[in-house]
């Protein structure tokens, strides 16, 4: 059975400093990778997706990379900004079986001014 | 577009009512799903559908029926609410042509008393 985890659970940081957050799975069979940002009573973002031949994509002051090998992806954010707390979550899509999503239970992010 | 809606934004239900919870997207999606929320979870499938007239079951099923008759709509069913039902309640909607990103609607607060 597919399980996401993700460590830290909780990050306070000050401002503009670079931050590295980390998923791993416990299965590499992934179609793809997905991160997503929530606010506090919010919805989820999709940031990054990741397709499982690739080994990275980027987004402004975002970087996602994918191991599938290990079993890990980390989500690199530079030059954090108080804009950027929020919960930030991993998905893994499954292959197969109507491609499920299992996610992690999230990285809370605190950037202090 | 409007992208993934969700109907309503709060609802407090008594134990053993039932209701609907409405999702529509705009995309032509063929792939929708609905995710429950809480604290210290994350996030788990409860249904989810790969097109008009196919669902199955998700990680947490029980309790709640599915049904897609339109590629737009995919509404959730509470059959006899109870206490552990009140949770956020999310739906989303994904292409297989964008690699199964989900985009995900706002949320529905569902309290049981």
């Amino acid at each position: 059975k597919q399980e996401v985890t993700q460590i830290p659970a909780a990050l306070s940081v000050p401002e503009g400093e670079n931050l590295v957050l980390n998923c791993s799975f416990t299965d590499s069979a992934i179609y793809n990778l997905q991160w997503f940002r929530q606010d506090p009573g919010k919805g989820l973002t999709s940031l990054l997706l990741i397709q499982s031949s690739q080994r990275e994509q980027t987004s402004g002051r975002l970087n996602a990379s994918l191991d599938k090998s290990s079993g890990r992806s980390t989500l690199y954010i530079a030059a954090s900004q108080p804009g950027d707390s929020a919960t930030y979550l991993c998905a893994v899509i499954l292959r197969g079986g109507g491609f499920k999503t299992i996610f992690g239970a999230g990285t809370r992010l605190f950037v202090k001014a | 577009n409007a992208g993934v809606t969700q109907t309503p934004k709060f609802q407090v239900l008594k134990t053993g009512q039932s209701m609907t919870l409405q999702c529509a997207q705009d995309m032509n999606h063929e792939y929708m799903s609905w995710y429950r929320q809480d604290p210290g979870m994350g996030l788990r499938l409860i249904h989810y559908s790969v097109g008009a007239g196919i669902t199955d079951q998700g990680e947490v099923p029980n309790g709640y029926n599915v049904s897609r008759s339109t590629t737009e709509d995919f509404p959730l069913r509470l059959l006899s609410a109870a206490p552990s039902q009140t949770s956020v309640y999310f739906c989303a909607s994904s292409y297989r042509d964008r690699g199964y990103e989900q985009y995900f609607g706002p949320g529905t607060r569902l309290t049981v008393t």
